[in-house]
């Protein structure tokens, strides 16, 4: 079936160092993704996307990297910061559905000072 | 910057009463949705509205839930005959053309007692 899932729960990074959270996805009909950021109590938060047609997308301190050989995106952010501690999930969006988002599980971010 | 607003933020009811979850989404946006978080997985899909009518939904989403655009703001989720296990976040998003600008609320956390 379809899936979306992180290689680490959790992972801990010191300030100004430079943080990469990983997502494997299983559909290789998806031809969109979308990295979220979720602090405690709140609705999931746009970082970037990307579409399939692309392989990187650069933000601000974000950039975002998609592989379909391998079904790889990953999140790289600069220069981590104490506020960037938070769950980060990544989601896709099938082609051949509606607009329905499919998350996967999340990985914490923890930035030590 | 534009917001989608839920209320309540915190919903506690009885199991087998029935709870309305209101949304308020982006005003120029065309497409819903309903997400649940179970505490500590991840976000889930329940359905996607558009035109005034469901265009996809998820197994999650049985004859126990029902969505309703009464007007041209809310955006509402009901839950009859509430169950222990519906005890979630429940996340309203909404988007513009498509994919565009996909931004959820800051949820209502349900209860169920």
């Amino acid at each position: 079936g379809e899936s979306v899932g992180l290689h680490l729960p959790t992972l801990s990074v010191q300030e100004g160092d430079n943080s990469i959270i990983n997502c494997a996805y299983s559909n290789s009909a998806s031809d969109y993704f979308i990295w979220y950021k979720q602090e405690s109590g709140k609705g999931p938060q746009f970082i970037i996307d990307i579409r399939s047609n692309m392989d990187k997308r650069q933000g601000q301190r974000v950039t975002v990297l998609l592989n379909k050989t391998v079904k790889h995106l990953s999140l790289q952010i600069a220069a981590t910061q104490p506020g960037d501690s938070a769950v980060y999930f990544c989601a896709e969006n099938p082609m051949d559905s509606s607009y329905k988002l499919i998350f996967g599980s999340g990985t914490r971010l923890l930035v030590r000072p | 910057e534009p917001e989608v607003t839920q209320t309540p933020s915190h919903q506690v009811t009885q199991m087998g009463q029935e709870v309305i979850l209101r949304c308020v989404p982006i005003s120029n946006h065309l497409y819903f949705y309903w997400y649940r978080q179970i505490l500590g997985q991840k976000v889930e899909f329940l359905v996607s509205f558009y035109n005034n009518e469901i265009s996809e939904k998820s197994e999650i989403f049985d004859d126990q839930f029902s969505v309703e655009r009464p007007d041209g703001s809310n955006f509402t989720l009901k839950i009859r005959s509430t169950k222990l296990e519906d005890s979630a976040m429940y996340f309203c998003a909404s988007s513009g053309t498509g994919l565009d600008g996909y931004t959820f609320g800051s949820g209502t956390r349900l209860t169920v007692v």
